[in-house]
């Protein structure tokens, strides 16, 4: 079963921010935080991970919470195209390791 | 970044037939790759696991003389559905791990079995 919590769905202007919360209140201490999102009818897309550390990179930021119990992806500036379903996994990030997907947050940015 | 790459991305056969899905790793070697299966309006389910050199690890409920694995080189693992029916027809997809990096996805084939 999924380690997360994610609202089944959001709504989101577009050019405005949108923060995706996720909940993993039994996370341990070797795994991290990853997130990935799926377009209709294509495989996941890796947007970014983090251990304990808040993380950014081109696409979005992640904000975990001190104690590691939920976090937070942020779009800056979403877009049409980032209309999309958004997961949260835990996994432990060793180089043999599956991601077991929740049910994710459905995102629609909408104009 | 890595990329995964998956053929074909989509397919029609006949009840009964057998397909045969690639995943390729091009930039990168990859000892353990993974494949999934999505229904529509579902979530991703790990079928299998498909290590290089040796056999296949299937989830609970996977049948393994349907579903067969072929992890033959550090670039290529193959999924056949054989004698497949319609209850076959989903959305497959691959991933696999240049190292320590992230899981990256192939872009899915979707199969129809008429």
């Amino acid at each position: 079963d999924a380690k997360t919590t994610q609202p089944t769905s959001m709504d989101c202007a577009e050019g405005r921010a949108a923060n995706l919360p996720c909940n993993h209140s039994t996370i341990s201490g070797n795994e991290y935080v990853y997130w990935y999102r799926q377009i209709h009818s294509q495989g996941p897309q890796y947007i970014i991970h983090g251990l304990k550390n808040n993380e950014t990179n081109e696409m979005a930021s992640l904000i975990i919470t001190e104690d590691r119990k939920s976090s937070t992806l942020i779009l800056p500036h979403a877009t049409l195209r980032d209309t999309a379903v958004y997961y949260c996994i835990v996994g432990d990030g060793g180089s043999q390791g599956n991601l077991i997907f929740g049910k994710g947050t459905k995102l629609s940015v909408k104009p | 970044g890595a990329v995964v790459s998956q053929h074909p991305s989509w397919v029609i056969c006949k009840s009964g037939t057998s397909v045969k899905i690639e995943c390729r790793s091009l930039d990168f070697q990859a000892t353990t790759m993974f494949w999934y299966r999505q229904f529509p309006k579902q979530s991703l389910m790990l079928m299998a696991t498909s290590n290089e050199g040796s056999k296949a690890t299937y989830e609970q409920g996977v049948e393994k003389d349907k579903f067969l694995i072929n992890h033959a080189s550090l670039t290529l693992s193959t999924l056949t559905v054989t004698s497949a029916h319609p209850e076959d027809s989903s959305f497959y997809i691959c991933s696999a791990r240049d190292r320590s990096s992230p899981l990256h996805f192939g872009n899915g084939t979707r199969l129809t079995v008429t």
